[in-house]
């Protein structure tokens, strides 16, 4: 098992649509969760970061988080085309500090 | 500089070079990561420095990588004795405190291509 899995997709949107993405984790421990956007050729950025159980949200960016069931959502409301990237799940491990990302879920959001 | 300077930018190199990737982290900046990225994958965990602590080199995929840090300031990660499934995009990241409690920033990465 993958230490952080996502669905690789792609996902296809229509513009003005909910984006749904998820990711699952295997360390029970993990606390610290990312979400992080990379556009094609281009290095990943930060969008969201949750700690807590529950939503977080962030403009038109949800994040929600469920420790129970090991699992993290990013919703993307009202998506636009420049939504269109990868976004990649990020997952602080208990032991030590090492930020392990999942493969990315491709989105693309069609005008 | 403003940002996480990576140097060099591509590098095509033959099978069987020793090759080095530079990494200058953001001033101020404690934590260094190593990524790896083959095209249209995820990012592949290297290794991690924080502060004077030991590193964390449980992602080096063999004896022939190799990274240091000097000064707590710019890294550089060795790949000895290059093999065609090396090629990928190395990126660096710092960050200004441990991980959980900061976003990381990423530089444009260094892109290998062994020959």
């Amino acid at each position: 098992q993958k230490e952080v899995e996502q669905n690789s997709g792609p996902l296809s949107v229509p513009e003005g649509a909910i984006a749904s993405l998820n990711c699952t984790y295997s360390d029970r421990g993990s606390q610290s969760f990312f979400w992080y956007r990379q556009y094609s050729g281009k290095s990943p950025e930060l969008i969201m970061f949750i700690y807590s159980n529950g939503d977080k949200e962030d403009g038109r960016f949800t994040a929600q988080l469920n420790k129970a069931s090991q699992y993290v959502s990013l919703l993307i409301r009202d998506s636009q085309p420049s939504d269109s990237a990868t976004y990649l799940c990020a997952v602080v491990q208990a032991a030590g500090n090492k930020l392990t990302f999942g493969g990315g879920t491709r989105v693309l959001v069609k005008p | 500089g403003a940002g996480v300077s990576q140097s060099p930018s591509n590098k095509v190199t033959e099978k069987g070079k020793d090759v080095e990737l530079r990494c200058d982290p953001i001033s101020g900046h404690t934590a260094l990561y190593w990524y790896r990225q083959s095209l249209g994958q995820g990012l592949e965990f290297l290794i991690y420095f924080q502060g004077n602590s030991a590193p964390d080199k449980s992602g080096l995929p063999s004896d022939r990588f190799s990274a240091e840090r000097t000064g707590g300031s710019v890294s550089t990660l060795t790949i000895q004795r290059t093999q065609q499934e090396d090629s990928a995009v190395y990126l660096c990241a710092s960050s200004k405190d441990r991980p959980n409690t900061g976003e990381l920033f990423f530089g444009e990465g260094s892109r290998l291509t062994v020959l």
